[in-house]
């Protein structure tokens, strides 16, 4: 079954600090893997997209990294700042019918 | 380029009830989504529309939630008679054809 899973399902760290957000697919055939910031009481946001020949992409202070072979992704963000507060979404298409398995999120809380 | 709009923005309303969810995507996207998003869950889609034909709506509880995109344009999402189950953040997101989904605020229901 292609499933989607995120861990931790929550996170809290102080202001500066960095972290880093984990995701396991089954997804299978795999076609991308992206992630989506979702800030409270808004709709989510790409952030990064990888396909199968990338194993990391950047974009401003949030690292996505992509290993295809053990099926895993991880998104590093530097440096937090308090506006990191939000959930972060790991999203995968499956190649045949191009299907979007979500994950549930992770809840992240940058504390002053 | 103005975003994907959705109204209302809150509503709550009894069960057995009906209500109806308006969206407006991007210009020029001829994909358009309605995703459920249960409170500590990833989007769960509900159905998937091309112009104005349906492409996916396998998880649409058919019996209940009803959707329309007569021009190709604008769509609503209805849904009759409501249940306590179905409060949820009801988000609308479009696309150019396979690309990267725009989502709206979404309209958060609260059925009682």
């Amino acid at each position: 079954k292609n499933q989607v899973e995120q861990s931790p399902q929550s996170l809290i760290i102080l202001e500066g600090k960095n972290c880093t957000l984990q995701c396991n697919y089954t997804v299978s055939p795999f076609s991308n893997l992206r992630w989506y910031k979702q800030d409270t009481g808004r709709g989510p946001v790409s952030l990064t997209i990888m396909t199968f020949s990338e194993n990391t992409k950047s974009n401003g202070r949030y690292t996505a990294t992509l290993d295809a072979d053990t099926k895993q992704s991880s998104l590093h963000i530097t440096a937090s700042q308090l506006s990191d507060s939000a959930s972060y979404i790991c999203v995968v298409r499956e190649d045949s019918n191009y299907q979007l398995i979500w994950g549930a999120g992770t809840k992240l809380i940058i504390k002053p | 380029e103005a975003g994907v709009a959705q109204s209302p923005r809150y509503k709550i309303i009894e069960k057995r009830q009906s209500v109806a969810f308006w969206c407006n995507p991007i210009s020029g996207h001829a994909t358009l989504y309605w995703y459920q998003q249960i409170l500590g869950q990833g989007p769960k889609l509900l159905i998937q529309f091309q112009n104005n034909g349906v492409v996916d709506d396998s998880q649409l509880p058919k019996d209940r939630f009803s959707a329309e995109r007569l021009k190709g344009v604008d769509s609503t999402l209805k849904i009759q008679p409501a249940k306590l189950e179905d409060s949820a953040v009801y988000l609308c997101a479009s696309s150019l054809d396979w690309g990267e989904q725009y989502f709206g605020p979404g309209t958060r229901l609260t059925v009682t």
